[in-house]
């Protein structure tokens, strides 16, 4: 069966204190890894796609990277603003556009 | 704002009652998709619409959930006969087929649905 695990469940660091968010799946056919920053009460917001191991994307202080197993966000000098749950899911090929979605990683900065 | 809405943000309903939830996807989305969330975990796929073709269901969806999209752009969610378990936070999120962007599904910020 497909799985998305994420790892910590909970995070809190030091502003300026960087650390990297863990997501690792097993999933046949992968088409797409997904990254996502949710707020308390409110929707994910969508942040990065991958589809290749090797691939890396950046935004401001977040970089995604995939392996062929799992997947990382790394976070660089967070500020308090970065306070979120982090989100990660899996796209398979086989299937029309479902997405398969970890509990995410709750992550709290604190100045 | 031209992101994805839904409408009521919040539901307060007795068990056994009818609910409906309705889902605006952004403008030229041709696909929009149906998530449930509860505390703690992340969301879960209900269904998924390609214009007005419902075309894939999960498990999930009991026969006391229904999910429209006449015309291929808003959406609506009917659940009959609340349990206290359908309390949960229910997501839309739409996509668009173009290349480039085939996969990315936006989000609205969720109908939050409390059975009592």
């Amino acid at each position: 069966e497909d799985q998305v695990t994420q790892s910590p469940e909970a995070l809190r660091l030091q502003e300026g204190e960087s650390s990297s968010l863990n997501c690792s799946y097993t999933v046949s056919g992968l088409r797409g890894l997904f990254w996502y920053r949710q707020d308390p009460g409110k929707g994910p917001e969508f942040l990065f796609t991958l589809y290749s191991a090797g691939e890396e994307k950046e935004k401001e202080r977040l970089k995604a990277t995939l392996t062929k197993k799992e997947s990382f966000l790394h976070i660089t000098a967070p500020k308090p603003e970065d306070s979120a749950t982090y989100l990660c899911a899996v796209q398979r090929g086989s299937t029309l556009g479902r997405l398969y979605f970890g509990r995410g990683t709750q992550l709290t900065v604190w100045p | 704002d031209t992101g994805v809405s839904q409408n009521p943000r919040h539901k307060i309903t007795k068990r056994g009652q009818n609910v409906t939830f309705r889902c605006d996807p952004i403008s030229e989305h041709n696909r929009l998709y149906w998530y449930r969330q509860t505390l703690g975990q992340g969301p879960e796929f209900l269904t998924y619409f390609q214009n007005e073709a419902q075309l894939e269901k999960s498990r999930l969806l009991s026969d006391r959930f229904s999910a429209e999209r006449p015309k291929g752009s808003f959406s609506t969610l009917e659940i009959q006969r609340t349990e206290q378990g359908d309390s949960a936070m229910y997501l839309c999120a739409s996509s668009p087929t173009t290349s480039g962007a085939f996969n990315e599904q936006f989000f609205g910020p969720g109908t939050r649905l409390t059975v009592l």
